[in-house]
């Protein structure tokens, strides 16, 4: 079974761009979450969707944003770059709401100049 | 969910076993213990969980006292390619527990020839 699947693995931006990643999802998964990784703060929760809607979110301004389509696959979109979005975007699937086992992506480098 | 605590870097020999300690002394009865990994700028990869009983897989073993305070993850004979940053996690599995996976710094385990 294929894994998660992130596109495009490597991105630059200059500030005030806008963004926008993609997730797949291991086949049959319908939970998605996104994270974002940088040096200084680590792996920080940004969102899960499910059925196509947000069933949690993290501490994360307005400019960050997602959705989910109903064949399970997400966006994750950011508006207005700024230098300190500069970072490693995860995207992690499971099974359902209540199987905790999360299966990562490779990650979306995003390089904002 | 409980917080975890693992020493912050790690050697081991290449062939040998590695053993990788998580203390989570304040960990309740329907808390898990998963434990991920990452290898440098990848995705997190998940190894192996479990909730009292020690469990294996084709990755590692999971021991976890019988006061469920503490865990060790054993890789049973550590490869260069095992170099990577452990995570342990403690969370619960329900759904209203959401899809958020709290890291904390992990322990950065190096395979030496």
């Amino acid at each position: 079974k294929a894994g998660v699947t992130q596109t495009p693995r490597y991105l630059i931006k200059t500030r005030g761009q806008q963004v926008t990643l993609s997730c797949s999802p291991i086949s049959g998964h319908r939970s998605v979450s996104w994270y974002q990784q940088t040096p200084g703060q680590g792996l920080q929760f940004l969102f899960e969707y499910f059925s196509e809607t947000q069933r949690n979110k993290g501490n994360f301004p307005g400019r960050f944003s997602g959705r989910q389509f109903s064949n399970s696959r997400s966006e994750m979109n950011v508006s207005t770059l700024e230098l300190g979005d500069s970072a490693l975007y995860l995207c992690a699937s499971r099974l359902t709401l209540v199987t905790d086992t999360q299966y990562f992506g490779p990650g979306t480098r995003l390089t904002v100049l | 969910d409980a917080k975890t605590t693992q020493p912050t870097s790690m050697d081991c020999a290449e062939g040998r076993a590695a053993n990788l300690p998580c203390n989570h002394s304040t960990i309740s009865g329907n808390e898990y213990v998963y434990w991920y990994r990452q290898i440098h700028s990848q995705g997190p990869q998940y190894i192996i969980h479990g909730l009292k009983n020690n469990e294996t897989n084709e990755m590692a073993s999971l021991i976890i006292t019988e006061d469920r305070k503490s865990s060790t993850l054993i890789l049973p004979h550590a490869t260069l390619r095992d170099t990577a940053v452990y995570y342990c996690i403690v969370r619960v599995a329900r759904e209203t527990s959401g899809s958020r996976l709290t890291f904390g710094e992990g322990t950065q385990l190096t395979v030496n020839p």
